[in-house]
């Protein structure tokens, strides 16, 4: 599978608990970017690695959430004490480069109850 | 901050017609432009990229035209299926191209 991959596909967690999803990008991209989607808006941008390096964070991205891509390969996306108002889509995507096409997973829905 | 807006909202056409989903953005100093593919629930599928310095680009029964000038884009879809039913989002990065602003869609649905 040469795709973007993520994982769990859907979770169900309840508030105040802490999750953790996990990006698998198509091999040889460099960059790895994580969005947030929730239901009729488009998808809001959180964050952006350059192999392993962090380089942009959004206002989005509360001191709650915390990103990680140790070695430039997969990527890790950790919420800290769940809020209902994180239940939404979590996207990843990866590119070669800058302003290059970027290539989404399917997403891991979260649900907050 | 770019703002990208996308109308319509939905779009409901019955098979066999050709049709034009736009989008419009506020920044004109961008990178390029995308047009994706949404399906209920799931991620997003790249349509076609046209670069800041193209006018079109087309793939199969889709062709995206950019003006950057003017701050628009438009995807047109000839002869249209039931499988096109969807949600379609434009995105655009800045010149930085370290992210993509996306709009809000345009939900289109074809009826056999």
């Amino acid at each position: 599978d040469t795709g973007v991959s993520q994982n769990p596909r859907h979770k169900i967690t309840k508030r105040g608990q802490n999750v953790t999803f996990r990006c698998d990008p198509i091999s040889e991209h460099n960059r790895l970017y994580w969005y947030r989607q929730t239901l009729g808006q488009g998808p809001e941008f959180l964050t952006y690695f350059q192999n392993e390096a962090q380089l942009e964070k959004s206002r989005l991205l509360s001191d709650r959430f915390s990103a990680e891509r140790p070695k430039g390969s997969f990527s890790t996306l950790e919420i800290q004490r769940t809020e209902q108002g994180d239940s939404a889509m979590y996207l990843c995507a990866s590119s070669l480069g800058e302003g290059l096409e970027q290539y989404f997973g399917p997403g891991t829905r979260l649900t907050v109850t | 901050k770019q703002e990208v807006t996308q109308i319509p909202a939905a779009l409901s056409v019955p098979e066999g017609e050709n049709l034009v989903l736009n989008c419009s953005f506020t920044d004109s100093a961008i990178y390029n432009l995308q047009w994706f593919r949404q399906d209920p629930g799931k991620g997003l599928t790249s349509l076609l990229l046209i670069q800041s310095s193209q006018r079109e680009q087309t793939s199969g029964r889709l062709n995206a035209s950019l003006d950057k000038s003017s701050g628009r884009s438009t995807l047109y879809i000839a002869a249209s299926q039931p499988g096109d039913s969807a949600t379609y989002l434009c995105a655009v990065p800045p010149n930085t191209g370290n992210q993509f602003y996306f709009g809000t869609g345009t939900s289109l649905t074809v009826i056999p």
